[in-house]
């Protein structure tokens, strides 16, 4: 399988302890996304890297919050001292920068990880 | 104001009908245009890219009016399996992909 895979793919932890979710983007992408959704809500932007560059972080992201890309390949993303506000499916995508035609720019998510803050 | 707005719905419509979805977003500097969809308690996955000409896929056309920073999709002939929450998907060059809030459609038999 060549797409995005996720892990864990479920979490429930207690509130103040750290969590860390991994990600691994389609080989050949040279971007990786984070996103958040809630239940009825549009997935909500937290952060992206071009190869190992951060090159974007939402000014909504507390600094609990903390994602690295290290080698350009994987990526994780950690939430320190979890909150029950953190509950939430936590996304990843990737994308590729080079054209193709009609679906330039296009994300390919993973099935996500969903984090139960008790 | 949120950066992508659509319609709150949901849309409840029997098969058969054509349904339009709305969008607007506000940072004109958005260069790419996308609906994405998304069903119950999967990932998004792209329907469509947008294009400034307009374009159709199948029973699916696209609409952008740069000048008005609207989007819209209709949905013509609709099927059970169209039902699912539809996203409307902003990107400016160099910047994060901003999603709406989405749309929920259930197409009834």
């Amino acid at each position: 399988d060549t797409g995005v895979s996720q892990d864990p793919r479920h979490k429930i932890t207690k509130r103040g302890q750290n969590v860390t979710f991994r990600c691994d983007p389609i080989s050949e992408h040279n971007r990786l996304y984070w996103y958040r959704q809630t239940l009825g809500q549009g997935p909500e932007f937290l952060t992206y890297f071009q190869n190992e560059a951060q090159l974007e972080k939402s000014r909504l992201l507390s600094d609990r919050f903390s994602a690295e890309r290290p080698k350009g390949s994987f990526s994780t993303l950690e939430i320190q001292r979890t909150e029950q506000g953190d509950s939430a499916m936590y996304l990843c995508a990737s994308s590729s920068t080079e054209t193709s035609g009609r679906r330039t720019g296009e994300l390919f998510f993973g099935e996500g990880s969903r984090l139960t803050v008790l | 104001r949120k950066e992508v707005e659509q319609d709150p719905g949901p849309f409840n419509v029997p098969e058969g009908a054509t349904v339009a979805f709305n969008c607007t977003y506000s940072n004109s500097a958005s260069q790419s245009f996308f609906w994405y969809r998304q069903d119950c308690r999967k990932e998004p996955k792209l329907l469509m890219s947008v294009y400034s000409s307009g374009n159709e896929d199948g029973r699916f056309t696209a609409q952008l009016n740069r000048a008005s920073q609207y989007i819209s999709l209709l949905i013509r002939d609709s099927k059970l399996s169209d039902s699912a929450t539809y996203l409307c998907v902003v990107n400016a060059v160099g910047q994060n992909f901003v999603f709406g809030p989405g749309t929920r459609l259930s197409v009834l038999p």
